[in-house]
């Protein structure tokens, strides 16, 4: 079964530090793998996704993420950021399944806090 | 509609009482997701449909609770005999039809809060 894990429960920064939040997926065939995040208050948003083709992906807001597939990796990376970033962020894994299923799995997140 | 519209934003219940959530996709979405959020947790799976039958409801914990879809737009999530331990947001989400513009990627409503009291 499909599985992520996220190393960082909640990381603290201060603003123009640089981030990497660490994502490792438990799945032996073709994946999908998202990174969604949720700003106090709102909804889950779409942050970046990759599908196939150039492992470095860009997402809105100055993120990027790369799938290194030998290390079942898809780590969150932003060179500087800020107070608006604070929030908690999330890694998913699509994967082809036996049953053709093609549910989403989350980890259980990391929180990010940004202070001034 | 815009968004996935999910009511109640907030509902409040006691031990033992039936729950209904509904889930109103955006339109032309042919997956529709539940997932359950708990405190300090990520989104757990529960069911997904494509168009009106349950493509995958390996995530609902036990047979208290039970989804449906009857036309392939909105769904509702029954819980019945509502325990404590069933307190959390519950999500839904939606996606279009595969090979279209966005497919496989999730659209997340704001989640209906579950307090069993």
């Amino acid at each position: 079964a499909q599985s992520v894990s996220q190393h960082n429960h909640h990381v603290i920064l201060s603003e123009a530090a640089s981030l990497e939040l660490g994502c490792n997926y438990s799945y032996g065939g073709t994946v999908n793998l998202f990174w969604y995040v949720q700003y106090p208050g709102q909804h889950l948003q779409l942050l970046l996704k990759y599908f196939s083709g150039d492992p470095l992906v860009k997402g809105i807001k100055g993120f990027e993420a790369e799938f290194i597939k030998s290390k079942f990796s898809f780590n969150l990376r932003k060179p500087s950021v800020q107070w608006s970033d604070t929030a908690e962020y999330f890694c998913a894994v699509k994967g082809e399944t036996q049953g053709g299923s093609e549910k989403l799995v989350f980890g259980k997140g990391t929180k990010l806090t940004v202070n001034p | 509609g815009a968004g996935v519209s999910q009511t109640p934003s907030n509902k409040v219940t006691e031990k033992g009482k039936y729950v209904e959530l509904r889930c109103d996709p955006i339109s032309g979405h042919t997956a529709l997701y539940w997932y359950r959020q708990s405190l300090g947790q990520g989104p757990e799976f529960l069911i997904y449909f494509q168009g009106t039958g349950a493509a995958d409801d390996s995530g609902l914990p036990n047979d208290r609770f039970f989804a449906v879809r009857p036309e392939g737009s909105v769904s509702t999530l029954k819980i019945q005999r509502t325990e404590r331990g069933d307190s959390a947001v519950y999500l839904c989400a939606s996606s279009p039809p595969s090979g279209s513009s966005g497919a496989n990627v999730l659209t997340f409503g704001a989640g209906s809060r579950l307090t069993v009291l």
